[in-house]
């Protein structure tokens, strides 16, 4: 049972627009931290896709984009590609625990 | 150009022990927050363990006791040393530096896999 809650899956058509949740609570989103996103494709190593709610590094197409309100963020992703399918991640930090939490992924296919 | 390179996973038996390295370059270990995440097979990300540039350390609860981080500023290297293995242990093994503090992960490695097995 993860500390921050995703959906298991997602699915899209390419072209379409998809949105993964990110449900946490008062101790970890809901306490101002800043919420952090990964994606991670088949066989490879999460990489960050965005930081602090809404900040892409260098090389991150501007078809990804994340907001946060309350106790819960949204990654958004438009345009969707063939080479969006993967595993995205959601991450925190919770104050009760301690430490730094992930969301349990969701996936994304693309149809 | 920032790179991390793990070294150390393999097949141990219940009880026994493993340690991981995590090869830098580009990058300073010792100035930089440097963590180990894991990923059970078929399962999600989670944070085990982060060494913090001033020298502080933390563990997830699971794994206290048993398992010890360390760095080697000399060879810009860090380690985990994984003691008393568990099955429930196995997992590949990814070293994770967060290079401002901030909390979140901006380079990765490829991750190394650790197998507990009878």
């Amino acid at each position: 049972q993860s500390v921050l809650t995703q959906p298991p899956s997602v699915s899209g058509a390419p072209g379409q627009k998809v949105t993964i949740s990110c449900t946490g609570s008062t101790s970890n989103i809901g306490a101002g931290y800043a919420v952090h996103w990964y994606q991670q494709l088949l066989g490879k190593a999460p990489k960050l896709l965005i930081h602090d709610n809404n900040d892409r590094p260098s090389g991150v197409p501007d078809r990804f984009s994340a907001s946060k309100s309350a106790t819960s963020a949204s990654l958004a992703i438009t345009g969707l590609q063939a080479d969006d399918e993967a595993d995205y991640y959601c991450q925190s930090y919770d104050t009760s625990l301690g430490i730094v939490v992930f969301g349990g992924g969701t996936k994304l296919t693309v149809l | 150009e920032v790179h991390l390179v793990e070294s150390g996973g393999g097949l141990v038996q219940p009880g026994g022990s493993l340690r991981l390295s995590c090869a830098a370059s580009g990058f300073t270990v010792s100035s930089s927050y440097m963590n180990w995440v894991r990923q059970a097979p078929g399962k999600g990300l989670e944070w085990v363990s982060v060494i913090y540039a001033g020298g502080h350390i933390y563990y997830t609860d699971s794994v206290k006791g048993r398992f010890t981080i360390s760095r080697d500023d000399a060879t810009n290297t860090l380690h985990l040393q994984m003691n008393s293995l568990r099955a429930e242990d196995t997992a590949v093994y990814y070293c994770a530096a967060d290079l401002e503090g901030y909390n979140y992960f901006d380079e990765w490695g490829q991750g190394t896999l650790v197998t507990v097995s009878s």
